[in-house]
């Protein structure tokens, strides 16, 4: 079966666009989360989706949001980019809860100049 | 405060023998999963094991193992018959009821033939 669909796999924005970036959970799961990967800050969480319903936020600011449509697929958007923001951003979807271990994607590689 | 501590940011191994990589966690939750996620140059983070916290039993998938020490707090991870392809970087991890991942900062396995 296809795995989780992150896209696109590289981006390269100015300081102040903004972003939006997509991901497809693997057939079937209803949870999916977002974190950011970086080297000095290693893997942070973003928020969390289930059902179209935001379960659970990390400690981001408002800049940072995401959706979760009905077919289960999420976008997560940053807005007025900073420097700070390049990063590795990686979505996860699971089945029920992630007691079960999230199925992660190869992630969006965002670099902001 | 949800922690995981990963001391070691490098580790090295001879192609066919074990290595074991350590993990210690601190959590107040008492019902929380640990997890093994490697990821491989190509960004995806992959299920290694996985591990039930009231399990006392511990979690084997082929070549990898871990030893649970709940009282302890540590979960280190052992892989046997080291592979090339076992190369890559590798995060301890544990999710409680909030469907939020706590990473470590992850120790890099280069696998040496």
């Amino acid at each position: 079966k296809a795995g989780v669909t992150q896209t696109p796999r590289y981006l390269i924005k100015t300081r102040g666009q903004q972003v939006t970036l997509s991901c497809s959970p693997i057939s079937g799961h209803r949870s999916v989360s977002w974190y950011q990967q970086t080297p000095g800050q290693g893997l942070q969480f973003l928020f969390e989706y289930f059902s179209e319903t935001q379960r659970n936020k990390g400690n981001f600011p408002g800049r940072f949001s995401g959706r979760q449509f009905s077919n289960s697929r999420s976008e997560m958007n940053v807005s007025t980019l900073e420097l700070g923001d390049s990063a590795l951003y990686l979505c996860a979807s699971s089945l029920i809860e992630g007691n079960y271990g999230y199925t992660f994607g190869s992630g969006t590689r965002l670099t902001v100049v | 405060a949800q922690t995981v501590t990963q001391s070691q940011p490098e580790m090295s191994v001879q192609e066919a023998e074990t290595v074991t990589l350590s993990c210690t966690y601190d959590t107040s939750e008492s019902n929380y999963y640990l997890f093994w996620y490697k990821q491989p140059p190509s960004r995806q983070m992959i299920l290694v094991i996985r591990q039930e916290a009231y399990k006392q039993q511990n979690a084997t998938e082929n070549r990898f193992s871990v030893n649970f020490q709940k009282a302890a707090k540590s979960f280190s991870l052992k892989i046997s018959d080291s592979q090339l392809g076992d190369t890559a970087m590798y995060f301890c991890a544990f999710i409680t009821h909030g469907n939020q991942f706590y990473f470590g900062t992850g120790t890099s396995l280069t696998v040496i033939p």
